[in-house]
């Protein structure tokens, strides 16, 4: 059974720019969430998806954002990005229920110039 | 609103000897409890669950038992190897908020 795919693993992007990553998540599992993690801040969460519709917010400003496809996968959308948005971005699958496990992803490693 | 606590690091220790790492939480109801393991340069793996009172969590020599009473989910095994070396989150997830709250993780460096 795939595992959580995320793509790419690496970006590298200028200060200003937006980026977009996405998440393929374990076949059968509906949520999908997105963590940031810095040296600084640890593990914070951004959003839940299941079944297309956000159900979680963390508190991250407007310019992240998130989608979640029909078949599950999942984006993230980071627009005019700072340089303080360099952080390993975390993909978690689950089948959706509170106690669930979560599946993560390798991750995306986004570095901002 | 849900928290987790977990023993500063870095914690360091000769293969073969017994690990703890102490995690205690806060939250409302009754909360899943998790612990993951990062190894250098990829996401997280889970390591083992608990999802009630009681209930122990175990997967590959690791150890950790939920205890509501103390609100606590101490992770242990009894004769860590240089592979362990990682760092470790212990995490929860409960009451109507489906996000996973982590501690801030622990590294734990074994040496031979």
């Amino acid at each position: 059974k795939a595992g959580v795919t995320q793509t790419p693993r690496y970006l590298i992007k200028t200060r200003g720019q937006q980026v977009t990553l996405s998440c393929s998540p374990i076949s059968g599992h509906r949520s999908v969430s997105w963590y940031q993690q810095t040296p600084g801040q640890g593990l914070q969460f951004l959003f839940e998806y299941f079944s297309e519709t956000q159900r979680n917010k963390g508190n991250f400003p407007g310019r992240f954002s998130g989608r979640q496809f029909s078949n599950s996968r999942s984006e993230m959308n980071v627009s005019t990005l700072e340089l303080g948005d360099s952080a390993l971005y975390l993909c978690a699958s689950s089948l959706g229920g509170v106690n669930t496990e979560a599946f993560f992803g390798q991750g995306t490693r986004l570095t901002v110039v | 609103g849900n928290s987790v606590t977990q023993m500063e690091g870095p914690v360091t220790l000769s293969e073969e000897a017994f690990l703890t790492i102490n995690c205690t939480y806060t939250a409302t109801g009754y909360p899943s409890l998790f612990w993951y393991v990062q190894y250098p340069g990829e996401g997280l793996q889970l390591l083992l669950k608990a999802t009630k009172a009681d209930d122990k969590g175990s997967n590959k020599g690791f150890e950790a038992t939920y205890r509501k009473e103390t609100t606590s989910f101490h992770l242990e095994k009894g004769s860590v190897q240089v592979s362990d070396s990682a760092v470790y989150f212990c995490a929860l997830r409960g009451g109507s908020n489906y996000k996973l709250t982590f501690g801030k993780g622990t590294l734990l460096t074994v040496n031979p």
